[in-house]
């Protein structure tokens, strides 16, 4: 069974940076037709993608917030994190992260809530 | 860059067919998806490569897509199917999500 679950602090200040860890399991991050995309969703707000990480090391990121992110992966560890340097309360969001098999996100995890407040 | 557009809502009668339709320009020559979100609840695919469906989704979910505009169609929706739809497209190399459709079955 293939899951994702995220993990990170519920709560961040302005400012601060945020980092992400997706723990994935019934699939490996070296699957050269898997990858792993980070998605967050404002509360009430549409979905908006972030970024993207395949076995190949080949990433991706929004235009959008590119300039503020990071992602990487731990394959030994199954885990893929992101980081979000500067975080504004804009930021507050459901982030997801979700498997990909070729182009389709096809198991998504069950997201973790981030409030950014001072 | 590159935006696909959903309408706001759409309803539907027990029983009959909804269609949810996301437009971009030339979206055909991109494959899409749609993702189906209940309240409270993690984004599922329900559609994948414009009109195929997963293991465990129901036939009454297809899809298609030409031109401009891919569609979700909803035959003999349901109550379960009450939810929030979501297209999304691929943009070099980027993901690129609709605003969203609320499907209300009345």
């Amino acid at each position: 069974q293939v899951t994702l679950k995220e993990s990170g602090p519920v709560l961040v200040k302005p400012t601060e940076t945020l980092t992400l860890t997706c723990s994935v399991s019934g699939f490996s991050l070296n699957n050269p037709r898997m990858g792993v995309s980070w998605i967050r969703q404002p509360p009430g707000k549409a979905l908006e993608w972030l970024a993207h990480i395949f076995p190949s090391d080949e990433k991706s990121y929004s235009p959008s917030v590119r300039s503020r992110l990071t992602i990487s992966k731990d394959s030994s560890k199954s885990q893929v994190v992101l980081t979000m340097t500067n975080m504004d309360p804009v930021d507050t969001a459901t982030y997801y992260c979700a498997r990909i098999e070729f182009s389709d996100l096809d198991v998504w995890g069950q997201g973790t809530t981030v409030t950014v407040s001072s | 860059s590159y935006e696909v557009t959903q309408p706001a809502s759409v309803s539907v009668s027990p029983g009959q067919t909804a269609s949810i339709t996301c437009s971009g320009d030339k979206l055909e020559d991109r494959y899409v998806c749609w993702y189906q979100q209940k309240p409270g609840q993690s984004p599922i695919l329900v559609i994948y490569q414009d009109n195929k469906r997963p293991s465990g989704i129901p036939e009454r979910f297809s899809g298609s897509n030409s031109g401009n505009t891919a569609t979700l169609t909803i035959s003999g929706a349901q109550a379960m199917d009450e939810a929030v739809y979501f297209c999304q497209a691929w943009d070099s190399n980027t993901a690129v999500f609709g605003t969203g459709t609320q499907v209300t079955v009345l």
